[in-house]
């Protein structure tokens, strides 16, 4: 079945360093890709998305790249701040899979950026 | 701005009481879900619908009930609160158009059960 799996955390970062969480899926069709962010006490907000292959989606300064030959959609932004501390979840979507269309989420990956 | 409403945002209940969870959406949407979030942070359905009168359990066996009445209205209720119950729940809606758009989340629903 599809399932997504994410780099273990939490991470932890000064700010200005450079951010990256791995994010690898199994799909049986051709799935749409999403990373979600969320604040502490908040729901999630989409982050970005990508819905086909060698796609790159991309948001206040993050960005993911559908990559179809290593299932992956790895999460990156070149300098983080600390208003990038959050829960990161990167999630599937594959309306010809075995989710009939529901989104499939990974574990999440807690970041906390020091000043 | 929210187009998916949750209430309460935070509720602390005594064990055994009968409560629900509410959750509004104007975006049109026909497809709904209910999510539990455990401390670990990660996201279990427990929940979802297709339409009006349309519901089914999620991958997470829960001991709460959905109804869907109306297109914009997904309420979750539990009919006798348990400690166990302690938990964040979000609700969420999607596009009715295919598998390239995601979901809107509410804001959430902080729940104690004591």
């Amino acid at each position: 079945g599809d399932s997504v799996t994410q780099m273990e955390g939490p991470v932890t970062l000064s700010e200005e360093a450079f951010l990256t969480i791995n994010c690898t899926y199994t799909a049986t069709g051709y799935p749409s890709l999403f990373w979600y962010v969320q604040y502490p006490g908040e729901g999630l907000q989409l982050l970005l998305k990508a819905t086909k292959a060698d796609d790159k989606g991309s948001n206040k300064g993050f960005e993911a790249t559908y990559r179809k030959e290593t299932t992956s959609f790895h999460l990156e932004k070149g300098s983080v701040q600390v208003s990038d501390s959050a829960v990161y979840f990167c999630a599937l979507r594959d309306a010809g899979g075995t989710s009939y269309g529901k989104l499939t989420f990974g574990q999440g990956t807690i970041l906390t950026v020091h000043p | 701005e929210a187009d998916i409403y949750q209430t309460p945002r935070y509720l602390v209940i005594g064990t055994g009481k009968k409560i629900t969870l509410e959750c509004s959406q104007t975006m049109g949407h026909d497809k709904m879900y209910w999510y539990q979030q455990d401390p670990g942070m990660e996201l279990h359905l427990i929940h979802y619908s297709y339409g009006v009168n349309s519901t089914e359990k999620g991958d997470l066996s829960s001991e709460s009930t959905v109804s869907r009445i109306r297109t914009e209205h997904f309420p979750l209720t539990l009919e006798s609160a348990r400690p166990s119950h302690t938990s964040q729940y979000l609700c969420a809606s999607s596009e009715n158009r295919g598998s390239n758009y995601g979901y809107t989340f509410g804001s959430g629903t902080r729940l104690t059960v004591v």
